[in-house]
């Protein structure tokens, strides 16, 4: 099924660097979302976008929705070792049908943070 | 207020078997969506269901199907398991499924030997 292209892959940084990750797509979304999840558990939410251009933050998190709608990134500053964890993008297409509850996610982002 | 429960939380099935999933969404979420999540597919679409109507579905075959009920409590059946179908099955709820924040569940992790 579609993905959307999410890199870099992996990162293996040092407590208190600042990581940053993107996620990019071939046709547009209406929401961009970014998830962590833990290994055996489902994704929680970090940060949800709703519009064009939007910069969101929260706390140490900032993510921002392309202005194409075909991108987003996602910031994190000072990082600790509680980060460690695999962070995935997701995109929804809000226009009813085959777009109704439907994720599009990337294939995700493991971060390693070495204390 | 509780978040996306999933019952249960394991589950070893044999090839043939069939198996049954359920969640229990976020109070006042009428939108509940299935994902399967593999190391190789990633994170896949299955189904959604609002007002006890199936409203969108994922390119999967038939054996996977769902239902919801009327206090938006959702179940999805896998019928005549195949190995292929191991794999970490999470639900999502949200107030609509239009584009609203779909909060997820800690997912049921199934294994088909």
């Amino acid at each position: 099924g579609q993905q959307l292209n999410q890199s870099p892959q992996s990162m293996f940084i040092q407590e208190g660097e600042d990581v940053s990750m993107n996620c990019t797509s071939s046709s547009i979304f209406n929401t961009w979302l970014w998830y962590k999840q833990d290994p055996g558990e489902g994704p929680v939410l970090l940060i949800a976008l709703y519009k064009a251009g939007e910069l969101t933050s929260n706390g140490r998190l900032t993510a921002q929705f392309g202005i194409t709608r075909k991108d987003s990134f996602l910031n994190i500053s000072a990082s600790i070792p509680s980060d460690v964890g695999i962070y995935f993008c997701a995109g929804q297409l809000n226009a009813g049908g085959t777009s109704y509850g439907k994720l599009t996610f990337g294939q995700g982002t493991i971060l390693t943070v070495h204390p | 207020k509780a978040g996306v429960t999933q019952t249960p939380r394991y589950l070893i099935k044999t090839r043939g078997q069939q198996v049954t999933l359920s969640c229990s969404p976020i109070s006042g979420h009428r939108s509940v969506s299935w994902y399967q999540q593999t190391p190789g597919q990633g994170l896949q679409f299955l189904f959604e269901y609002f007002s006890e109507t199936q409203r969108n579905k994922g390119n999967f075959p038939g054996r996977f199907s769902g239902r919801q009920f009327s206090n938006s409590r959702s179940e999805m059946n896998v019928s005549t398991l195949e190995l292929g179908d191991s794999a970490l099955y999470l639900c999502a709820s949200s107030w609509s499924g239009g584009g609203d924040t779909q909060y997820f569940g800690p997912g049921t992790r199934l294994t088909v030997l």
